[in-house]
C-alpha cells in the first residue's frame, strides 16, 4: 500500500530553471515530512525537512511547499544546476510508527548545461 | 557514510543458496532499518530494529529475517535467495532527531 505517492518519475530541467517535485500523502498521523536526494552509487541523503505546522521552508536554493489541507507537499529547486541532476525521494513519518519513513517511488532530475 | 557501513557491497549468488547482508554503525543510534530500492517502487522497508532483540516486519519482509544481537550490528538474511530478490539494499539508522543516515548499499544479483 503506497502512502505517499511522487510525481513525475522523471524530470529534465535547463540550467538556471525551476525544479519542481510533488508528493501527496493520505495518512494524516503523518507529522514528519523530509526529502532525499541520492547520487549515483550513494545511499540517499537528506536534503530538507519540514513538520505540518509551517507552510514552508527554504534552505539555500531548496524550498518545501507544504498544504496540510490538500495534503500534498513539494520540493522546489530554485535555479537548477547541472550537479543538482540526481534522484529525488520525498517521505513521510508517522507519530505512531516509531521512526519509520514511508518513501514516495522516487524523481529522476536531470538538469541539462 | 560517516559512521554507518554496509558489506559487502557487491555479491553474485546463486537461486537457493543463503545471503547475509551486514550493517554497522558507530552511531550508537536506536533505530536501524534494512529498505530495498528497485526502479518505479522507491524504497520499501524491510524490517527495522527499535533495539537488541527487537524488530519488526516492514512491508516487504517476505523472504527476509533479521537479527540485532548488538547495537551496532543489523544483519539481514535472505534463507534461500530468489530472482526477485535481485536489488539494491540500503540500511539506514535514526536518532531521536527523526533524520535517517543512509549506508551506501549493496548490490546483490541473484542468478
Amino acid at each position: 500500500q503506497q502512502q505517499v505517492k511522487q510525481s513525475p518519475q522523471s524530470l529534465i530541467v535547463q540550467k538556471g530553471g525551476i525544479s519542481i517535485i510533488n508528493c501527496a500523502y493520505e495518512n494524516t498521523a503523518f507529522d514528519y515530512f523530509p526529502w532525499y536526494q541520492q547520487f549515483p552509487g550513494k545511499g540517499p541523503a537528506l536534503l530538507i525537512a519540514i513538520r505540518p505546522d509551517v507552510s514552508e521552508k527554504k534552505e539555500g536554493r531548496f524550498t518545501i511547499s507544504f498544504n496540510k489541507s490538500a495534503k500534498q507537499f513539494s520540493l522546489h529547486i530554485m535555479d537548477s544546476q547541472p550537479g543538482d541532476s540526481a534522484t529525488y525521494f520525498c517521505a513521510a513519518r508517522s507519530g505512531d510508527s516509531g521512526s519509520r519513513l514511508t518513501f514516495g517511488e522516487g524523481t529522476q532530475l536531470t538538469v541539462n548545461p | 557514510d560517516a559512521g554507518i557501513t554496509q558489506s559487502p557491497r557487491h555479491k553474485v549468488t546463486e537461486t537457493g543458496t543463503p545471503v547475509t547482508l551486514r550493517c554497522h554503525q558507530t552511531e550508537n543510534h536506536r533505530y536501524m532499518y534494512w529498505y530495498r530500492q528497485d526502479p518505479g517502487h522507491g524504497l520499501r522497508l524491510i524490517h527495522y530494529s527499535y533495539g537488541v532483540k527487537d524488530t519488526d516486519k516492514g512491508e516487504v519482509s517476505d523472504g527476509y529475517s533479521v537479527s540485532r544481537s548488538k547495537t551496532e550490528d543489523f544483519l539481514l538474511t535472505l534463507e534461500s535467495a530468489t530472482s526477485s530478490q535481485t536489488s539494491v539494499y540500503f540500511c539506514a539508522i535514526s536518532g531521536l532527531n527523526y533524520g535517517y543516515t543512509f549506508g551506501s548499499g549493496t548490490r546483490l544479483t541473484v542468478v
